[in-house]
């Protein structure tokens, strides 16, 4: 396999359920990240790590629960969420922590379509 | 107030003629980086184009081009040739603050749907 891969593609939960998302880089990338992309709104950076440490938590709501066992692999535990949160929340990881600087874009995976009932 | 303004909600070609795809920035560092991105149906983010604040030389990667005018901040996309695949969202993100201090960041516009008809 190649890039970046996220599962589930599709997800419907619960607000009581616990769940998790998964990313895996096949890249060799050292840093990690969570977007979220709700509708007619940019993209917004949830998470940020760099060789398993997280580096950035922009203001994320405790409901979302990231986990870094290594640098090929991150986690978003989801826990009590709100309809709210419906929305594509993608993965993508970049060589190093530059954010997408010269020979070092991010890199994306698919995405997982997260719908909260 | 938004750093990345893309003033085009949807824009429609017919297949193998060029389109351009606006996008304003606001910045007041003077290093920074500006990318383009694309989004099929599919929900994968694709890296297509990068232009560096001190490039003296529009980017150019295969059919897509920047039109990089530094004192308008603007950094406009344009593809030629369309083709059908072309259809898709497109992002334009600027990246602020230096590279090695690890304070980047990466700030994304709404983005600009492309149709592409036959």
């Amino acid at each position: 396999e190649t890039g970046v891969t996220q599962t589930p593609r599709h997800l419907v939960m619960g607000m009581t359920n616990k769940k998790s998302l998964k990313c895996e880089q096949h890249l060799g990338h050292n840093a990690m990240y969570w977007y979220k992309q709700s509708a007619k709104k940019p993209l917004e950076l949830m998470f940020v790590y760099s060789l398993e440490e997280r580096v950035e938590n922009n203001s994320v709501p405790s409901r979302f629960s990231p986990e870094c066992p290594n640098s090929s692999h991150l986690f978003l535990h989801l826990h009590t969420l709100q309809p709210e949160d419906s929305a594509l929340y993608l993965c993508a990881s970049s060589q190093d922590l530059s954010y997408g600087g010269r020979g070092s874009p991010l890199h994306f995976g698919n995405g997982t379509r997260l719908t909260v009932t | 107030a938004q750093k990345i303004t893309q003033t085009q909600p949807g824009m429609f070609v017919q297949e193998k003629e060029a389109v351009t795809l606006d996008c304003t920035y606001d910045t007041s560092d003077q290093s920074y980086g500006l990318f383009w991105y694309k989004q099929p149906s599919s929900g994968e983010m694709i890296f297509l184009i990068y232009q560096g604040s001190y490039d003296e030389q529009n980017a150019t990667e295969g059919r897509y081009s920047l039109n990089f005018q530094k004192a308008r901040k603007s950094a406009n996309l344009v593809i030629s040739a369309s083709q059908l695949g072309d259809s898709a969202m497109y992002f334009c993100a600027m990246r602020e603050g230096e590279p090695e201090g690890g304070s980047e960041k990466l700030v994304f516009g709404k983005g600009t749907k492309l149709t592409v008809n036959p």
